[in-house]
């Protein structure tokens, strides 16, 4: 079963603009991880955050969780085509058990 | 230093086949775990080995089995393949730090 959902679904934008995922998770977590993957191809590790932090940065990428509400938000900055592809966050308590979301579809258009 | 690698990319067996699917992980690495990927939605968890032994397991019947070999590598073999084993399997492994990596996947079509 997943962990929880990414919303939205799908996000389509045009090159230049700020794109922002968000993600919803059950229970509670070690840590949260966001993930690319373009066309059903492995995943490509964006950003660690750890339950104790509340925001990390890294190149455009912004994220934030809030363990209160057990969300997490992916913000890209000054988005490009090759940042289309579909972004998964995935959590972990104490284990290397990841549990995922069920994706977020971002295209990014010239 | 070379990434996750999987082999075969992809794979086509019938109903009813075995498969053997095969992952190396990063140099260093000890903990291999395997997901599976069906279309349209997000990897599951399946299983996890550490030091060739198994740490965590997933929601999956007993027809997936694994095992870790002594240079961490490892493999996952599904029995008696049914149409919904068809997906993207993914190995991934995790060294000091709490990230996993991926590797590309192994692509399985079961007719």
């Amino acid at each position: 079963s997943q962990q929880g959902e990414e919303d939205p679904q799908a996000l389509s934008i045009q090159e230049g603009e700020n794109a922002t995922m968000n993600c919803s998770y059950k229970t509670s977590i070690n840590n949260l991880q966001w993930y690319r993957q373009n066309s059903g191809r492995g995943l490509v590790h964006l950003i660690l955050i750890r339950s104790n932090e509340r925001e990390k940065h890294s190149g455009r990428l912004r994220v934030t969780l809030d363990t209160s509400k057990k969300s997490s938000s992916l913000l890209i900055t000054a988005s490009r085509a090759a940042d289309t592809a579909s972004y998964f966050c995935a959590t972990d308590l104490n284990t290397d058990k990841l549990i995922f979301g069920t994706g977020t579809r971002l295209q990014v258009f010239p | 230093d070379a990434g996750v690698t999987q082999s075969p990319t992809h794979l086509i067996k019938t109903r009813g086949q075995h498969v053997t699917l095969r992952c190396s992980p990063i140099s260093g690495h000890k903990s291999v775990s395997w997901y599976q990927q069906v279309l349209g939605q997000g990897p599951q968890f399946i299983f996890q080995y550490y030091e060739k032994e198994e740490r965590g397991r997933g929601n999956f019947p007993d027809r997936f089995s694994a095992r870790q070999f002594p240079n961490y590598s490892s493999e996952l073999n599904v029995n008696a393949l049914l149409l919904g084993d068809s997906a993207l399997y993914l190995c991934a492994s995790t060294g000091r730090s709490d990230t996993q990596y991926f590797g590309p996947g192994t692509r399985l079509t079961v007719l």
